[in-house]
């Protein structure tokens, strides 16, 4: 059962060049999310997406994009890379729907470096 | 909207004691959910209690207590009988009900030393 699964572990760009990280699920989840954790701090939601077709905006959009087009994929776009997008990113899903306690299924994170 | 306050930046702690992770939090949302998350130097993010708002008994799981004060809008993780294992990034975070699509917002985190 692979979960929440995310691609590439890591990655090293250039100021200005763009880049898509790819995100997918296999538990037929509705929710999923894009977090961004810079070094010693929390997680900072900069997008969701309730279901297929449908996403929004979390606290640090600026930057990035993303599409919703099946259930399983929710890949996260960087146009025109900054250094201040060195971060890990981290995909996350859940059911939803349901509940309060439902707790969140991470993916490993993808560790980007903007040079 | 929501917030979650973690003032501990980092602590130390003997093997074999308790620990507590100060958390703190507001939100407008009647339901809600609290959740504690440990992050080891691997970097996973791995679930280890959940606290709903309705719910009137603190939750436990094995060596994990959520000390739930609704009133003063607090949500502490007591850890007990420390191990080495146990070293890593806490974070506190709580999940809104529907009308905020279920968000899980997270708190800055506690870094918890466990020393030999």
């Amino acid at each position: 059962n692979a979960g929440v699964t995310q691609t590439p572990k890591f990655r090293i760009l250039k100021i200005g060049q763009s880049m898509t990280l790819q995100c997918a699920q296999d538990m037929n989840h509705n929710y999923m999310y894009w977090y961004r954790q810079d070094p010693g701090m929390g997680l900072k939601l900069i997008y969701y997406s309730v279901g297929a077709g449908i996403t929004d905006k979390g606290e640090v959009p600026n930057g990035y994009n993303v599409s919703r087009s099946t259930t399983e994929d929710f890949p996260l776009r960087l146009e025109l890379a900054a250094p201040s997008q060195t971060s890990v990113y981290f995909c996350a899903s859940s059911h939803g729907g349901i509940g309060t306690n439902e707790k969140l299924f991470f993916g490993s994170g993808t560790q980007l470096s903007v040079l | 909207a929501q917030k979650i306050t973690q003032t501990q930046p980092g602590m130390f702690v003997q093997e074999k004691e308790a620990v507590t992770l100060d958390c703190t939090y507001d939100t407008s949302d009647q339901s809600y959910g609290l959740f504690w998350y440990k992050q080891p130097s691997s970097g996973e993010m791995i679930f280890l209690i959940y606290q709903g708002s309705y719910d009137e008994q603190n939750a436990t799981e094995g060596r994990y207590s959520l000390n739930f004060q609704k009133a003063r809008k607090s949500a502490n993780l007591v850890i007990s009988a420390s191990q080495l294992g146990d070293s890593a990034m806490y974070f506190c975070a709580m999940r809104g009900s529907r009308s905020n699509d279920y968000k899980l917002s997270f708190g800055a985190g506690t870094t918890v030393t466990v020393r030999a």
